[in-house]
C-alpha cells in the first residue's frame, strides 16, 4: 500500500536550535511531495513542496526540505527555530494515478523558550 | 485571502445520533475533498468531489457515512448513526483542479465529539 511515514511523532527543542523532522514515502515513480503545517488551533497551512527539479526546495518562514529520490525521502528543515514554530508538522505525498493526496501521522514539534 | 469555511467549528452528539457538517471551498475550486483526523494521526482522505460529483470514495465508510455535493459548490458531509469511533476532526479542502499544481486549500475543521 502507498503511504507516507514521519519518523519522530514528537520532538521538543529550545529556541535556535536546529530542526530536522524525517519524512518517507512509499510510492514509486513521479509523486509530488509537501509538507504542511497546523499550529495550534489553525487549520493546515502549505509550508512548502516539490514537484520537480532542484532537489532542495526552500519554504516559507525559514523551511526547506531536500527530495532524495533514492532514499525515498523529503526531510523538513529548519536551522534556528523560534517558540512561534510550536506546531504539528505534516508531510504529505500525491500520486497522479491516485489523484489522492496521502498524509503522514504527523510530528508534533515544541519549542522552549 | 480566501477561505474554505466549515461549520460547526465543534460538535458534541450522542452515539447513534444523525450529525452533518458543511462546507463552502474557494469560489472557483472545483474540487473538494472531505479529510478525517483522528487525534495523533495525519489527515486520511473519505471523499472526493469533482464538480458534483464523486471520484472517489473508496475510505468513506458507506454504512453510515454519506456526502454530496449537489450543485457543485458547497458540500455536506453526514455521519448516521454516530459512533464513539467517528470523534475526529473533519476536514474539507478544495483546489482549483484534482492535480495538486495549484495546492489544496483547507479549512480549520470540525471537532465531532461522540459521546
Amino acid at each position: 500500500a502507498q503511504s507516507v511515514s514521519q519518523h519522530n511523532h514528537h520532538v521538543i527543542l529550545s529556541e535556535a536550535a536546529s530542526l530536522e523532522l524525517g519524512c518517507n514515502y512509499s510510492y514509486g515513480g513521479t509523486v509530488n511531495l509537501f509538507w504542511y503545517v497546523q499550529y495550534p488551533g489553525q487549520h493546515l497551512q502549505l509550508l512548502l513542496k516539490y514537484f520537480s527539479g532542484d532537489p532542495l526546495v526552500k519554504g516559507i518562514k525559514g523551511f526547506e526540505a531536500e527530495f532524495i529520490k533514492s532514499k525515498f525521502s523529503f526531510n523538513l528543515r529548519k536551522p534556528s527555530v523560534q517558540w512561534s514554530d510550536t506546531a504539528e508538522y505534516f508531510c504529505a505525498a500525491y500520486k497522479a494515478a491516485g489523484n489522492k493526496l496521502t498524509f503522514g501521522g504527523g510530528t508534533r514539534v515544541l519549542v522552549k523558550p | 485571502e480566501a477561505e474554505v469555511a466549515q461549520s460547526p467549528r465543534y460538535k458534541i452528539t450522542e452515539k447513534s445520533q444523525a450529525v452533518a457538517f458543511w462546507c463552502d471551498p474557494i469560489s472557483g475550486h472545483a474540487t473538494l475533498y472531505w479529510y478525517r483526523q483522528i487525534l495523533g494521526q495525519g489527515p486520511e482522505l473519505l471523499v472526493q468531489f469533482q464538480d458534483e460529483s464523486v471520484v472517489d470514495d473508496s475510505q468513506l465508510p458507506k454504512d453510515r457515512f454519506s456526502a454530496e455535493r449537489l450543485k457543485g459548490v458547497d458540500s455536506t458531509l453526514k455521519i448516521q448513526p454516530a459512533e464513539l469511533g467517528d470523534s475526529a476532526m473533519y476536514l474539507c479542502a478544495s483546489s482549483y483542479d484534482r492535480t495538486t499544481n495549484y495546492g489544496y486549500t483547507f479549512g480549520s475543521g470540525t471537532r465531532l465529539t461522540v459521546v
